[in-house]
């Protein structure tokens, strides 16, 4: 029961250079999400996806693109990284039930510095 | 104003203490309410949900719900200090599919 496995864990990358970040759910969750935290900002939200085949902005988009590939994987792509997007990004699926949204299980982490 | 807003701490309580960690939200409509512990390094685990107004326990953890008042806590009854980490209340408001969540407030429990 792997639950929510992101990769990689750790990348270095240099202005400018792209990368995409993978994220797998094996919980059959509708939900998905990518979150940055940085210190004394807490958890931020990039994009989710509420459903396979939607995506939708959060509340710090730019420089980003996701893809919802299929039920279980949601990659986060920087097309063109910069020193302000150094930062721990984690990917969290859920379940919703009648009107309420699940409580997110959350994938260990990607630590992304931007030289 | 932020959605959620929590006191960052840090907070240091005796090892055998209650450790009091308190969440005001902005969204007087707000549905869901949760508790994440993340340790140093670590993502964030679910500790704790609530979803109506009054006391919810499990084992030494109890979550409180002021509607209200729109605030929620939560107690954690003889703290140890492997409870010691970053406590992250969260907040699903009545539109939407997601949880604003508050910076943390650090816990540290002293042996």
């Amino acid at each position: 029961n792997a639950g929510v496995t992101q990769t990689p864990k750790f990348q270095v990358l240099k202005t400018g250079q792209s990368m995409t970040l993978q994220c797998a759910q094996d919980m059959n969750h509708n939900s998905m999400y990518w979150y940055r935290q940085d210190p004394g900002m807490g958890l931020r939200l990039i994009y989710y996806s509420a459903s396979e085949g939607t995506t939708d902005k959060g509340e710090v988009p730019n420089g980003y693109n996701v893809s919802r590939l299929n039920k279980r994987e949601f990659s986060l792509r920087l097309e063109s990284a910069a020193p302000s997007q150094t930062s721990v990004y984690f990917c969290a699926s859920s379940s919703t039930g009648g009107f309420y949204l699940y409580g997110y299980t959350f994938g260990s982490g990607t630590r992304l510095t931007v030289v | 104003q932020k959605e959620v807003e929590q006191n960052s701490g840090p907070l240091s309580v005796p090892e055998g203490a209650i450790a009091s960690l308190n969440c005001t939200y902005s969204d007087r409509v707000s549905q869901s309410f949760f508790w994440y512990r993340q340790y140093s390094g670590k993502s964030p685990e679910l500790i704790m949900s609530i979803y109506s107004n009054g006391d919810k326990e499990d084992g030494r953890f109890t979550a409180q719900l002021n509607k209200a008042s729109q605030y929620v806590s939560l107690l954690i009854r003889d703290s140890q200090p492997s409870d010691s980490a970053t406590y992250l209340c969260a907040v699903n408001p009545h539109t939407g599919n997601q949880f604003y969540f508050g910076t943390g407030t650090s816990l540290t429990v002293i042996p």
